[in-house]
């Protein structure tokens, strides 16, 4: 069974500051990951994932994550938070297959100081 | 905007009530799939489908039943409504027919039963 770990439920930081929101996984087959990110009163909206190929991804907004398969981790970074980051961050994974089921992560909240 | 909308969005209803929520798309897409978020769970799926009255359950299907009749309706209903099925319920659809493509997830529905 598939199982992910997101540890820290809230992670506050100051504007412009360096983040690191943490993602571990469990999988005894091969794995896609995937961060959505979660406005407030929103639905989720798909950040970046990771399918194969380069293990680093980007987001059009900053962010990045990378796969590490030793480690099985999927952390996500941004160098320079804005306040309107300020969001609830969801990691995914899935084996893939034709019904492509996610399992998710409980969430991080990331809050955006000024 | 992957031309997905959820009714109703909100709804309070009493214990032993039944409940249907409803999910449209307009993308004629064949995987459709009902979670439900709540807080130190992140997202739970619930019940999915693979085409019109094709479906099967997710981890958390236990008070829960779905119809599909048509490719763009994908109902979920609640026989009778419990306390600890107060939730706030998403419905996602898949992008495209790829094993690996994105979900896209609507709006979601809020829900709380007395």
């Amino acid at each position: 069974a598939q199982s992910v770990t997101q540890l820290d439920s809230q992670v506050p930081v100051f504007e412009e500051a360096p983040v690191e929101l943490r993602c571990n996984y469990s999988s005894s087959v091969s794995v896609y990951l995937f961060w959505y990110v979660q406005y407030p009163n929103q639905g989720l909206q798909l950040l970046l994932k990771y399918l194969s190929g380069s293990t680093l991804v980007e987001s059009i907004n900053g962010f990045e994550a990378e796969f590490n398969k030793s480690q099985t981790s999927f952390h996500l970074r941004k160098p320079s938070v804005h306040i309107s980051d300020t969001a609830e961050y969801f990691c995914a994974v899935s084996s893939g297959g034709a019904t492509n089921k996610l399992i998710f992560g409980t969430g991080t909240l990331l809050a955006v100081q000024p | 905007d992957a031309g997905i909308t959820q009714s109703p969005r909100h709804k309070v209803t009493e214990t032993g009530t039944p409940v249907t929520l409803r999910c449209h798309q307009t993308e004629n897409h064949r995987y459709m799939y009902w979670y439900r978020q709540d807080p130190g769970h992140g997202l739970r799926l619930i019940h999915y489908s693979y085409g019109v009255k094709d479906t099967d359950k997710g981890e958390v299907s236990d008070g829960y039943s779905v119809s599909r009749s048509k490719t763009e309706d994908f109902l979920l209903t609640l026989e009778s409504a419990t306390s600890s099925q107060t939730s706030v319920y998403f419905c996602a659809i898949r992008g495209t027919e790829t094993s690996t493509d994105t979900q896209y997830f609507g709006p979601g529905t809020r829900l709380t039963v007395l």
